[in-house]
């Protein structure tokens, strides 16, 4: 089952930063957090993950409470093309197994 | 990355026949899976494809409806069985573990599947 909540939907400025938040209050110790999206009924892609730390990448960046209960994903500048379903998933404890939530439909309007 | 193909894209089917679907990977991965995508939902994990044994399915997924079978590192197959309407879903592989990015999940383009 999911371990994750997530807003239905959001809306974002073209040009502006776009915060996706994250629930993952039944996280454990050896689980990561990915974060994917997907376009359009394409395959999901990747976006980023992480344990602890805080991550950054060429497409976003991950901020990881202390507690790790909870997570954003931050797109620095956000484009039509990332209008998006954006899935955040807590791996299992051998990090391969995936269990979709809902995910957070993101529209990034002109 | 690994670049993984899904073979067919998409197909219209009659209720009761099978329906096979095959995905490639373009390098030796650790892991393959199968998910299904209903029409306006999210994504549901089917099973586990294991390398020379029978897949680990989840629960609501059983052998006889959806076998799968996983022959070498790079190649998996889907068999939707008897299918009805409500088989008509978008069907995803995908794979872990690959030489350069072991912690990552990389998805094929998926099989869109009508069921009349």
């Amino acid at each position: 089952d999911a371990k994750t909540t997530q807003p239905t939907s959001m809306d974002c400025a073209e040009g502006r930063a776009a915060n996706l938040p994250c629930n993952h209050s039944t996280i454990s110790g050896n689980e990561y957090v990915y974060w994917y999206r997907q376009i359009h009924s394409q395959g999901p892609q990747y976006i980023i993950h992480g344990l602890k730390n805080n991550e950054t990448n060429e497409m976003a960046s991950l901020i990881i409470t202390e507690d790790r209960k909870s997570s954003t994903l931050i797109l620095p500048h956000a484009t039509l093309r990332d209008t998006a379903v954006y899935y955040c998933i807590v791996s299992s404890e051998n990090f391969n197994k995936f269990y979709f939530g809902s995910g957070t439909k993101l529209n990034v309007k002109p | 990355s690994a670049v993984i193909s899904q073979k067919p894209s998409r197909d219209i089917c009659q209720r009761g026949t099978s329906l096979t679907i095959q995905c490639q990977v373009d390098s030796q991965v650790t892991m393959m899976f199968w998910y299904r995508q209903q029409p306006g939902q999210s994504l549901t994990l089917i099973a586990t494809a294991n390398q020379g044994s029978e897949a680990t399915y989840e629960s609501g997924f059983v052998i006889d409806k959806f076998p799968i079978s996983r022959p070498n590192l790079t190649f998996s197959t889907l068999t939707v069985s008897n299918m009805s309407p409500e088989d008509s879903s978008i069907y995803l592989c995908s794979v872990y573990g690959t030489a350069s990015s072991y912690n990552e999940q990389f998805f094929g383009p998926g099989t869109r599947l009508t069921v009349l």
